[in-house]
């Protein structure tokens, strides 16, 4: 069971705006900067955002990142069948010293 | 343009060292800044960070698996080695290499990954 805490699965209609939640402590996500990677089937991690809002060149401004306090957010605006992936956060822990991945979010395109 | 590429045995006994190799170009690991990381993803698990070696040769590595990890680099060939002792089953997952970013503090380019299967 991962220490950064993400629902499962998660899903929306073409269009539609999507929120991918991933829940940490004062020892990560509260001190640290946050990630998020997107997985498409079969190939490895993208990087889509960076230090908890900012998107390297190449990623559409419908990915969006925030962060308050121990929980940080990934947010999905107009939909596309396309964004159906593993959504992952990821950021450092102090005590355990150490990098961490959440368990990952299924997005599914209705 | 940067690329990596992990190369290594596909079949591991129980017990063995697994090594693994990443070759990449496009980037040179003597660079302020930059960095080299191991990230493995058992069959339809989460990923799970391993290590990291950075350009002036800092290391870190997974707590839970830092008694079983060693990274170095030669940078003359342009690679990073992962050797992890005493494989277990559970240890089967495809592992990657990527390069981490010093614009982005983060690991913005991946390699294919390789699947390493521990069975006797």
């Amino acid at each position: 069971q991962s220490v950064l805490t993400q629902p499962p699965s998660a899903s929306g209609t073409p269009g539609q705006r999507v929120t991918i939640s991933c829940s940490g402590s004062s020892s990560n996500i509260e001190s640290n900067y946050v990630y998020w990677y997107q997985q498409l089937p079969g190939t490895a991690p993208k990087l889509l955002i960076y230090r908890n809002n900012q998107r390297p060149s190449g990623v559409p401004d419908r990915f969006s990142g925030s962060k308050s306090g121990t929980s940080a957010s990934l947010a999905i605006s107009g939909l596309r069948s396309e964004d159906e992936a593993d959504y992952y956060c990821a950021t450092w822990d102090d005590s355990l010293g150490g990098r961490l991945f959440g368990g990952g979010t299924k997005l599914t395109v209705l | 343009q940067i690329t990596l590429k992990e190369s290594g045995p596909t079949l591991v006994r129980p017990t063995q060292t697994l090594t693994l190799t990443c070759t990449f170009s496009g980037f040179s690991l003597s660079t302020t800044g930059v960095g080299v990381g191991w990230i493995r993803q058992p069959p339809g698990k989460a990923l799970e960070w391993l290590a990291l070696i950075y350009w002036d040769d800092d290391k870190r590595c997974s707590p839970s698996l830092e008694s079983r990890l060693t990274i170095t680099k030669d940078t003359s060939k342009n690679q990073v080695v992962l050797t992890m002792t005493n494989m277990d089953p559970v240890d089967t997952a495809t592992y990657y290499c990527a390069h981490r970013s010093y614009s982005y503090d983060e690991f913005d380019q991946w390699g294919p990954g390789t699947l390493v299967t521990v069975s006797s």
